[in-house]
């Protein structure tokens, strides 16, 4: 069975500090793996996704994820948060196999920047 | 205007009443999906649809119940069996298919059963 873990849960940042928020997943095949963000009062949403080719996948608001396949790893980054960012963060694959599977979540990590 | 619809946004239900949860989509997508989101759990799935007439269980779909009679409909039950069902419940769709498409969420219901 898949899983995926989300390393740090509560994250606290200052404006214009650089993000890294760590994923790691365990399944031996193949995956599509994505970041979803839910800002307060909000639907969750798409950030970002990885299906196949170039491991380094940019997303909106400035967000990018590496996927690295010897560590199943994938990362989000941003090199200057905002005030804004502040949202739960899911990372979350899908074992390519059946196309309309369902998602397995990470445990979210809270993001807050500090004004 | 496309997208997914659940309602009501709040539920209460006294214990041991079943309840049952509304989501509608208009995207004609042929996949749809239920998650359960709890404090620090992340969303684990509860039950998903590939097509009309057919759906399978997910990781903790004890207690729960779907149907899919309709393509923009995929009504979640939560029975008196569901020992925890106080929750924020969120509906998603998908294209579906061989291939892996993106997931589309709904706004959610919160569940408080009393």
């Amino acid at each position: 069975a898949q899983s995926v873990s989300q390393h740090n849960h509560h994250v606290i940042l200052s404006e214009a500090a650089s993000l890294e928020l760590g994923c790691n997943y365990s399944y031996g095949g193949t995956v599509n793996l994505f970041w979803y963000v839910q800002y307060p009062g909000q639907h969750l949403q798409l950030l970002l996704k990885y299906f196949s080719g170039d491991p380094l996948v940019k997303g909106i608001k400035g967000f990018e994820a590496e996927f690295i396949k010897s560590k199943f790893s994938f990362n989000l980054r941003k090199p200057s948060v905002q005030w804004s960012d502040t949202a739960e963060y899911f990372c979350a694959v899908n074992a390519r196999g059946g196309g309309a599977d369902g998602l397995t979540f990470g445990k979210g990590t809270h993001l807050i920047i500090q004004p | 205007d496309g997208g997914i619809t659940q309602s009501p946004k709040y539920l209460f239900r006294k214990e041991g009443q079943n309840v049952t949860l509304s989501c509608e989509q208009n995207l004609n997508h042929d996949a749809m999906y239920w998650y359960r989101q709890d404090p620090g759990q992340g969303l684990r799935l509860i039950y998903y649809s590939q097509i009309v007439n057919d759906f399978q269980k997910g990781d903790i779909a004890e207690g729960y119940s779907v149907s899919r009679e309709k393509k923009e409909s995929f009504p979640l039950t939560v029975t008196s069996a569901q020992k925890n069902p106080t929750a924020f419940y969120l509906c998603a769709s998908s294209m579906g298919g061989r291939f892996y498409n993106e997931q589309f969420f709904g706004p959610g219901t919160r569940l408080t059963v009393l």
